[in-house]
């Protein structure tokens, strides 16, 4: 049964930082893995989506890099802002999509 | 860019009682899901679905739940009699078909908060 495990759970960091948010999932038999944000009390946003041909996706400040191998995928935010503050979920593909805990990042100026 | 729509946005309702969430799914996606997000917890897959049959559904998509494509447009889910545990946030998601740049990814409404008393 796939499980997909974050961390942090939590991080809270000022302003301008770079960050690195962690994903790990226990099959490697994935279709692709997506990154989503989610504010509070609000939807899923796609951030970015890497298939599993694939070793990282780029947009904007976010960087997604995959190794499907190892079984996990990393976030990496550069210059981190206050409006960056919010829960980033990864979720991998299989049959249907299964999601991880969630990071709770709160940058603060 | 094109977006998924959700109603109602929050729905407060007894126990017992039947409750429709619809979704518009983004026009040219043919496969359709359902997810909720109890509070503080994981988002948790319910069912998928294309042409027009369910693809697959989790243990928690027991009898009580429902799902339907009543026209070209709309996709709902129906909990035929809602129990207290039912609360949660409802997310519908579509996805494009194969064969399109971004097919498999997964594109999420701003959910439907159900509240059952």
């Amino acid at each position: 049964k796939q499980e997909v495990t974050q961390i942090p759970a939590a991080l809270s960091v000022p302003e301008g930082e770079n960050l690195v948010l962690n994903c790990s999932f226990t099959d490697s038999a994935i279709y692709n893995l997506q990154w989503f944000r989610q504010d509070p009390g609000k939807g899923l946003t796609s951030l970015l989506l890497i298939q599993s041909s694939q070793r990282e996706q780029t947009s904007g400040r976010l960087n997604a890099s995959l190794d499907k191998s190892s079984g996990r995928s990393t976030l990496y935010i550069a210059a981190s802002q206050p409006g960056d503050s919010a829960t980033y979920l990864c979720a991998v593909k299989t049959d249907k999509l299964i999601f991880g805990t969630g990071t709770r990042l709160q940058v603060f100026p | 860019e094109p977006e998924v729509t959700q109603t109602p946005s929050h729905q407060v309702t007894q126990m017992g009682q039947e409750v429709i969430l619809r979704c518009v799914p983004i026009s040219n996606h043919l496969y359709f899901y359902w997810y909720r997000q109890i509070l503080g917890q994981k988002v948790e897959f319910l069912v998928s679905f294309y042409n027009n049959e369910i693809s697959e559904k989790s243990e928690i998509f027991d009898d009580q739940f429902s799902v339907e494509r009543p026209d070209g447009s709309n996709f709902t889910l129906k909990i035929r009699s809602t129990k207290l545990e039912d609360s949660a946030m409802y997310f519908c998601a579509s996805s494009a078909q194969r064969g399109s740049g971004r097919f498999g990814e997964l594109f999420f409404g701003e959910g439907s908060r159900l509240t059952v008393l």
